[in-house]
């Protein structure tokens, strides 16, 4: 069974702080590795990844893959209050028939205080 | 965003009732994905469709049925609703290998 575990599973840190945020996967012919952020409702993408080594930036955020070690890491420098939320990690891979499930990690909750 | 819709977006209902969920895409997308999200969970994987009638269960499918008849359609029916399955249910859709997922809404269900 696919698997993908979030670490921590929350934190608390002050704006301005740089935090990291890990995701490690097991899963079935893997295709991609994806981000999300969720407030309030339906969470909302922000990368998508399937090379190792190569960083994807948007902003403030970068993330990098590894797929020799099977895990990707989200980085969140000069963190604001806006960035509270859980950040979700999710994995493409293929079942046995070659149709692709994405299974999410449980999260990471990160509350940034003023 | 994707045009994607969840309705109803909130439903109590009552314990034994059958409930119908629907998804509804206008992308043309080829993957659908009905979700279940619950505290200290994050989102599990209910049921999933690769195409018009091809669907297979994910890891949570005890108690679910779905249906995909059209390409933009995707039902979630609960036949016989529990309170276990009192959650908030998210739809997805996909196109293909390399192609991110897009949410909808989200459909808040209470079984009482």
């Amino acid at each position: 069974e696919d698997k993908v575990v979030q670490s921590p599973l929350s934190l608390v840190v002050h704006e301005g702080d740089t935090v990291t945020l890990n995701c490690s996967y097991e899963v079935t012919n893997f295709r991609s590795l994806l981000w999300y952020k969720q407030e309030k409702k339906a969470p909302t993408f922000l990368f998508m990844l399937t090379s190792s080594g190569i960083e994807k930036k948007s902003g403030r955020l970068s993330s990098i893959l590894d797929k020799k070690e099977l895990f990707s890491i989200l980085n969140i420098t000069a963190t604001q209050t806006g960035d509270s939320a859980v950040y979700l990690c999710a994995v493409g891979g293929s079942d046995s028939g070659g149709y692709q499930k994405v299974t999410f990690g449980t999260g990471t909750k990160l509350q940034v205080i003023p | 965003d994707a045009g994607i819709t969840q309705s109803p977006r909130h439903k109590v209902t009552e314990t034994g009732t059958p409930v119908t969920l629907r998804c509804h895409q206008t992308e043309n997308h080829r993957y659908m994905y009905w979700y279940r999200q619950d505290p200290g969970h994050g989102l599990r994987l209910i049921h999933y469709s690769y195409g018009v009638k091809d669907t297979d269960k994910g890891e949570v499918s005890d108690g679910y049925s779905v249906s995909r008849s059209k390409t933009e359609d995707f039902l979630l029916t609960l036949e016989s609703a529990t309170s276990s399955q009192t959650s908030v249910y998210f739809c997805a859709i996909r196109g293909g290998q390399g192609v991110r997922a897009f949410f909808g809404q989200g459909t808040r269900l209470t079984v009482v």
